[in-house]
């Protein structure tokens, strides 16, 4: 059974750099048909999605956050990772990692639990 | 693209709660729809129009034609307060969910 876990820290300060990482068990990060995505929810908001990754590292970006994110995959450590730099107030969110079987049209299943992420200034 | 959800459905035990998602065209398109209770992350209930995932109860089924999506929960328990939200993948727009709907059991 597929699982994922967010981890990363809860604070972050105006201007920095997010960063997050999803540690995946219960299957690889590297088996094809498998996608990895990030998305987010504001306080009180709608789901977002922010961006996602192949199996073999090709990248997707929500194009209002293509300049400031990055996704990436580690192999090695079965896990993927996002980066968000220059972050401001409205970057504040429930961030959750999840897993699809593919990019143009899939559902994403399952989730990771969330993370909150608090921009502080 | 936008998905235009109802912000609330009220619905008594055991009755049938109806959950739309207006989008142009949506029946074109692929619609997954995800429950998510207070404090917990989405859970992929109806994917592809109306397919369940193992584990979903029959009472949650999914139909998709012309510019409206529809989520159907029937025999409506308590357990099923929570809000939904339907998603659809774009070329223009990529992932776009739609702005949630609250299901209550009165």
């Amino acid at each position: 059974q597929l699982q994922l876990q967010e981890s990363g820290p809860g604070l972050v300060k105006s201007s920095e750099t997010l960063s997050l990482t999803c540690n995946v068990s219960g299957g690889s990060v590297s088996s094809s048909t498998n996608y990895w995505g990030w998305l987010r929810q504001s306080p009180g908001e709608g789901l977002e999605w922010i961006a996602s990754v192949s199996y073999s590292g090709t990248t997707y970006y929500t194009m209002s956050l293509k300049s400031r994110v990055s996704i990436s995959l580690d192999t090695s450590k079965n896990q993927f990772s996002l980066r968000l730099t220059s972050v401001t107030a409205a970057d504040t969110a429930v961030y959750y990692c999840a897993h699809s079987s593919g990019y143009y049209a899939d559902s994403f299943d399952p989730w990771g639990q969330g993370t909150l992420v608090t921009v502080s200034s | 693209y936008v998905l235009t959800q109802p912000p609330s459905v009220s619905v008594a035990p055991g009755q049938t709660a109806t959950i739309t998602c207006g989008g142009n065209n949506i029946g074109s398109k692929s619609v997954h729809w995800y429950q998510q209770k207070p404090g917990q992350a989405p859970v992929l209930v109806v994917y592809d129009d109306r397919d369940r995932p193992s584990g979903i109860p029959e009472r949650f089924s999914g139909s998709n034609s012309g510019d409206t999506a529809t989520l159907t929960i029937s025999r409506v328990e308590a357990g099923d307060e929570a809000d939904y939200y339907c998603h659809v993948w774009d070329s223009s727009s990529d992932h776009v969910f739609g702005t949630g709907t609250k299901v209550s059991v009165l």
